[in-house]
């Protein structure tokens, strides 16, 4: 199976700030069609999890341009310029090029 | 507006079984694959299932694989997961999720989850 890891485990941070979570996969997630299928969700607390960027870059509906997922193969980041309040939650990159798919251990951003 | 909402949770002893549903509104279910993502007390997310449009098409991790199964009724635009011998590892939350149209993908719309709590 891929494994996702994902650090740091938890990030502290100040409203404003630029925040940076990496994703490594154990193998590459290009598909066979070209796509890297490549995934960040935020679960705020108490909620489900949320689509922020699919397909390592691209930005779901009504998704802030303060997110910015990148990367390529098997190293990827999300990275959140200028934290607001409603960014607070943990992180989870996710891959569906691979079977079984699999979620990274997610990552915790909290306010410093 | 799309709409997923879970029901059939609850307190389960270890080894029997039990059935989810999730009742899904403001879209084209049959249109649509969809899925089930669980994630135990304080812990991470877990794929657990995925269903093709008519339902011919399954696909499951080995962690659940020969005990839950997935299926719809697309007549009723609702999704199911019977889970069968019950282990206590599969205490957790579970969400229904829509996957995106064109490839998938990724999970574009979920559901609030369900508590399942398997225990003696």
């Amino acid at each position: 199976d891929v494994v996702l890891t994902q650090t740091p485990v938890s990030l502290s941070v100040t409203l404003g700030d630029q925040a940076s979570i990496c994703c490594r996969s154990s193998q590459s997630l290009e598909y066979s069609d070209g796509n890297t299928y490549l995934e960040w969700y935020l679960q705020k607390a108490g909620q489900s999890p949320q689509l922020l960027i699919y397909e390592v870059s691209n930005r779901f509906s009504g998704v802030p341009d303060r997110f910015i997922g990148s990367g390529s193969g098997t190293d990827f980041t999300l990275k959140i310029s200028r934290v607001e309040p409603e960014d607070l939650g943990i992180y989870y990159c996710f891959q569906a090029t691979h079977d079984p798919r699999t979620f990274g251990g997610g990552t915790k951003l909290e306010l410093k | 507006e799309v709409q997923l909402v879970e029901s059939g949770g609850g307190l389960v002893q270890p080894g029997r079984s039990l059935k989810l549903s999730c009742a899904a509104s403001g879209f084209t279910f049959s249109n649509y694959y969809m899925a089930w993502v669980r994630q135990a007390p304080k812990k991470g997310l877990e794929w657990v299932a995925t269903i093709s449009t008519n339902g011919n098409r399954t696909y499951s991790p080995d962690s659940v694989k020969g005990r839950f199964t997935i299926s719809r009724d697309n007549a009723k635009s609702s999704l199911y997961l019977q889970m069968n011998s019950l282990k206590s590892e599969d205490t957790a939350t579970y969400y229904c999720a829509r996957l995106e149209y064109t490839t998938d993908s990724y999970f574009d719309y979920w559901g609030q989850g369900v508590m399942v709590t398997v225990s003696s």
